[in-house]
């Protein structure tokens, strides 16, 4: 079946510290892979996307490569701000099914 | 930035209550979805529509009904309102893509909270 596994919450980290959040999936054929993140009291907003192997999605400093060897597709960030406290989920849509979400991981950064 | 939009943002009501919770995109996408969102944060589908008067029940067994009649329009109702229908509920929409692999545009998502 297709599922995602992201890293338990919540990360805490200071400003400006290097942010990774992982996330590993199962799927048939050839997915694409996604991270949504969610602020306080809004929707999902769409961060980054890629929609094939070794690709890199990219926005507002934030990275993630699919990796089809390790079937992974960690979130990377530089140097995280206050305002990148939300809820990230990774997500994956295999051909013409429905969108899976991983479990969502809370993020909290601190002055 | 996607152009789908949700009302009302925030409802409180009283048990046995009739509520339609609005869902509008203007991208002239072909699929529409509503998840509920619980307080551990996962989300569940509960209803997806692929086109004008195409409705399909989710993953999710829910109590609420749905209607397409018009592309941009994708209305959920609940017919009596319950507190275990409090929740987070969240309204996205997708064109289909090549080989299926659509990317989904979220609105921002109605609290509700029955009483």
């Amino acid at each position: 079946g297709n599922s995602v596994t992201q890293m338990e919450g919540p990360v805490t980290l200071s400003e400006e510290a290097f942010l990774t959040i992982n996330c590993t999936y199962t799927a048939t054929g050839y997915p694409s892979l996604f991270w949504y993140v969610q602020y306080p009291g809004e929707g999902l907003q769409l961060l980054l996307k890629a929609t094939k192997a070794d690709d890199k999605g990219s926005n507002k400093g934030f990275e993630a490569t699919y990796r089809k060897e390790t079937t992974s597709f960690h979130l990377e960030k530089g140097s995280v701000q206050v305002s990148d406290s939300a809820v990230y989920f990774c997500a994956l849509i295999p051909g013409f099914q429905k969108l899976v979400f991983g479990t969502g991981t809370r993020l909290l950064v601190s002055p | 930035e996607a152009d789908i939009y949700q009302t009302p943002r925030y409802l409180v009501i009283g048990t046995g209550k009739k509520i339609t919770l609005e869902c509008s995109q203007t991208m002239g996408h072909d699929k529409m979805y509503w998840y509920q969102q619980d307080p551990g944060m996962e989300l569940h589908l509960i209803h997806y529509s692929y086109g004008v008067n195409s409705t399909e029940k989710g993953d999710l067994s829910s109590e609420s009904t749905v209607s397409r009649i018009r592309t941009e329009h994708f209305p959920l109702t609940l017919e009596s309102a319950r507190p275990s229908h409090t929740s987070q509920y969240l309204c996205a929409s997708s064109e289909t893509a090549i080989l299926g692999t659509d990317t989904q545009y979220f609105g921002p998502g109605t609290r509700l909270t029955v009483l």
